[in-house]
This record gives structure tokens, sequence and C-alpha cells, in this order.
């Protein structure tokens, strides 16, 4: 259960579009359409932003965006807002009923 | 909503129980997580239990010492955790699956293992 691939930070300024990439296995995601990404502000619980490589739960924005290639996801956020400021997680379904996250990427809003 | 509690500081070697409170939905028709996030680490998926309490699966680093259980008629969920070692050392979240996506968390129970 090795821990998906995130870059440690991404940055950008606000109304710029910044994509995050989450690299796996075909154990995972490339193995599955069950890619899903979090939010999660300092001291905050994490929030669900796209479940099943590109779906929104409601609430959140259409600037969100996933997509996957191969054993790549990627996440991105259009017209960056000061509030998008955030880390980052991936997570893949890995079979058995096992779940594998990324390490997380920080997002800094200059 | 999920609120845990049970969280605290303990020895290596010792034991202690997260208890998670659900409310708000029908706990025994999903699949309940407990997933934690080391001191300014990512996140580790931990244990979970299928609807009903049907299964129940864990992590390898977890495997063997702790136990994930569930409570119907309280809507709760539960971890028991046995022989813990520092690295044992988070906050442990209390989560729900919506389709192999975790719609909603709790605010975590700090757990610390230290001498």
């Amino acid at each position: 259960q090795s821990a998906l691939t995130q870059p440690r930070s991404v940055s950008g300024s606000p109304g710029q579009s910044v994509t995050f990439s989450c690299t796996g296995t075909s154990s995972d995601v490339g193995g599955y359409n069950y890619v899903s990404w979090y939010q999660q502000h300092p001291g905050k619980a994490p929030k669900l932003v796209i479940y099943d490589v590109n779906k929104r739960p409601s609430g959140v924005p259409d600037r969100f965006s996933g997509s996957k290639s191969g054993n790549t996801a990627s996440l991105t956020i259009s017209g960056l807002q000061a509030e998008d400021e955030a880390d980052y997680y991936c997570c893949s379904f890995a079979g058995g009923y096992s779940w594998v996250f990324g390490g997380g990427t920080k997002l800094t809003v200059l | 909503q999920v609120v845990e509690s049970g969280g605290g500081l303990v020895q290596p070697g010792g034991s202690l129980r997260l208890s998670c409170a659900a409310s708000g939905f029908r706990f025994n028709i999903y699949s309940m997580y407990w997933i934690r996030q080391a001191p300014g680490k990512g996140l580790e998926w931990v244990s979970n239990i299928r609807d009903s309490g049907s299964s129940m699966y864990y992590a390898d680093s977890v495997k063997g010492r702790f136990t994930i259980s569930g409570d119907n008629a309280k809507n709760s969920l539960y971890l028991q955790m046995n022989s813990l070692r520092a690295e044992d050392t988070a906050v442990y979240y209390c989560v729900r699956d919506i389709n192999f996506s975790f719609d909603i968390w709790g605010q975590g129970t700090m757990v610390t293992v230290s001498s």
C-alpha cells in the first residue's frame, strides 16, 4: 500500500488556473475510476471536492475539475481565489477494500 | 454529522478505544472508516467496516492490533487500538463512505503514544 505521489507544493495568482497531479499504479489510480480529491484547511477536517475522478459534490464550485490519464489523476482549479489556499489530497481505491492517499500538495495563492 | 471521542495520551504498548457517534443518517446502510493523519503528515486509511458490519478491513500497519466495530442500535462506530506504537500518534477521523469516496468527516480525535 504505497502512497500516491503528489508534488509537495503548487502556487498561483488569483484568477489563474493550477493543476495538481497524483501518480499511482495500475493497481490503484490506473485500475479504478474511484479517484477522489480532498481540500484541507489548517486545523480543519478534509472536505471532498471531487469524486469518481471528475464528479463534483453539491456545493463545490465548478472551478474545481478532475481528470485521469493512465496511472495519473489531476485536479484543476480555475479562477483561483484566496480561499482556495489549502492542502489537497488525492485518494484512490486500491482493490480488496483498501485505499491509498497521496502525500498532499500545499497550494499557495500568491 | 459524526463526532469522535476517546483520544488521549497513552504509553507505548498501551490500549485505547475510540468512539464515533453518527447523527442525521442511518449508520448501518453505509460503510464507515477510520482515517488518520500524523502531525504535519498526510492522510492514511486505517480501517473500514461495511454496512451492517458484514466485513472489516485493515491497513497492513494496524492489522492484528486494531479492531473496528459498530453498534447499529447506538449509531456508533468504534476502534479498539492495542499494542500502540509511537507511529500511531495521529488525529483519527471517523468518516462516511458514499460510493467509494468520503463525504462526511468528523473533527477528529488526537491520539498521542508517548512515554
